[in-house]
């Protein structure tokens, strides 16, 4: 089946460092979503993407929906200690169907 | 406004037993979709309702079965419970089926032992 490959698992960064993470797929999608979950609470959703070659902002956040359609890109500028939780990527299918990455855990080092 | 509410928190349930969970959506939304997530995974589709009709499935074998009910309230019922379905159930609602603009709830945690 359909899979995305999101990348890093997992980060340790310093406060107010920059971050980057990607999700990838052979797979073409028409839509990405980025979430953000923290412990005990569902997803929330942080960015949604419809166009390839889209770049969104949502505050600190950035999001680029790629070109080839099967790759996605959220950045966090000067990270905050409220950042650290799992980020997931999330794609559309051809058939509306929603498929999620793994998911990249964000540690704060204090 | 209260947002999307999950029930019960915290479940164990033994092999081969037969298991419900709840889900009421936040006020105004009238779709409701479930998740599994697997311990270190991210969510995966299980189906959606809408209008009280399962609109869409994923790859989930029949003892996984829903229901919608007029107040837009919904229900996961699995039978025949597998160690392998220990995980958290999410749901999620929205209005209309747009997946893009969900809401989550906390989740169900299932223990099958």
């Amino acid at each position: 089946g359909q899979q995305l490959n999101q990348s890093p698992q997992s980060m340790f960064i310093q406060e107010g460092e920059d971050v980057s993470m990607n999700c990838t797929s052979s797979s073409i999608f028409n839509t990405w979503l980025w979430y953000k979950q923290d412990p005990g609470e569902g997803p929330v959703l942080l960015i949604a993407l419809y166009k390839a070659g889209e770049l969104t902002s949502n505050g600190r956040l950035t999001a680029q929906f790629g070109i080839t359609r099967k790759d996605s890109f959220l950045n966090i500028s000067a990270s905050i200690p409220s950042d650290v939780g799992i980020y997931f990527c999330a794609g559309l299918n051809r058939d509306d169907k929603i498929i999620f990455g793994k998911g990249t855990r964000l540690h704060i080092l204090p | 406004d209260a947002g999307v509410t999950q029930s019960p928190t915290h479940l164990i349930k033994t092999r081969g037993q037969q298991v419900t969970l709840r889900c009421s959506p936040k006020s105004g939304h009238d779709t409701v979709s479930w998740y599994q997530q697997a311990l270190g995974q991210g969510p995966q589709f299980i189906f959606q309702y809408y209008e009280e009709e399962e609109r869409q499935r994923g790859n989930f074998p029949d003892r996984f079965s829903g229901h919608q009910f007029p107040n837009y309230s919904s229900e996961l019922n699995v039978n025949a419970l597998l160690l392998g379905d220990s995980a958290l159930y999410l749901c999620a609602s929205s209005y209309g089926t747009g997946i893009d603009t969900q809401y989550f709830g906390p989740g169900t945690r299932l223990t099958v032992l």
